[in-house]
């Protein structure tokens, strides 16, 4: 347990406003991810980034926005183009190498009303 | 488009039965599968991954490259089992990452 932190744990917007999640990992790991959590579509990938200062869409990025300034953060910019924002969102963290295991935070809930 | 499908979204069994939670991947190679496995309040984690060959928590899980299937089993349910399992895969060639399937929500009745 621990290592990667999601902050806040709960949030709410309004309509329009852009709001940022935060992502911290302890562990060392290069790889970092975000993924957006609703209910019968499991996990979908938003963005992922292997090294600092790099990241690369994942299968859902448009109206999301992220950055990679320090290894240790990764945070999720939800912008006001994103459709449907209220949601689960999860980050990871992993290793590059063969066999890499994906470790997850605990979650942030965000509702746009 | 290469995808992770878990047909059952919902699996009820008594406790003691057994149970097996479908996932069928679509790509022609050698993916990494893994089952990760969220328990009530909890974040997700790790189950087990298909390189390790092992056995966590009474669940097995065989790659039958064959059919393209990574389905999860364990032989005598528990209730302490019941929580949403996802199968995943990564694919080294297209960067590391993880797609999941819909997800499975296992209920083990008393």
């Amino acid at each position: 347990d621990g290592g990667i932190t999601q902050s806040p744990k709960y949030l709410f917007r309004k309509e329009g406003q852009n709001v940022t999640l935060s992502c911290e990992q302890n562990l060392n790991h290069d790889a970092m991810y975000w993924y957006r959590q609703d209910p019968g579509q499991g996990l979908r990938l938003i963005y992922y980034s292997q090294i600092v200062n790099d990241f690369q869409k994942g299968d859902i990025a448009e109206g999301y926005s992220v950055s990679r300034e320090k290894k240790e953060s990764f945070p999720l910019t939800v912008t006001s183009a994103q459709k449907n924002p209220t949601a689960f969102y999860l980050c990871a963290s992993s290793t590059t190498g063969a066999g890499n295991t994906i470790y997850f935070g605990e979650g942030s809930w965000l509702t746009v009303v | 488009a290469q995808r992770v499908t878990q047909p059952e979204k919902l699996l009820s069994v008594f406790k003691g039965a057994p149970v097996e939670l479908k996932c069928n991947y679509s790509y022609s190679g050698s993916p990494e599968l893994f089952w990760y496995v969220q328990y009530s309040r909890q974040r997700l984690q790790l189950l087990l991954r298909h390189i390790s060959r092992e056995s966590i928590k009474g669940f097995t899980a065989d790659l039958n490259k064959g059919e393209t299937s990574f389905h999860l089993k364990k032989p005598f349910a528990q209730e302490e089992d019941s929580a949403m399992y996802y199968c995943a895969r990564v694919i080294k060639a297209a960067g590391n990452k993880l797609t999941f399937g819909g997800g499975t929500r296992v209920l083990v009745k008393p």
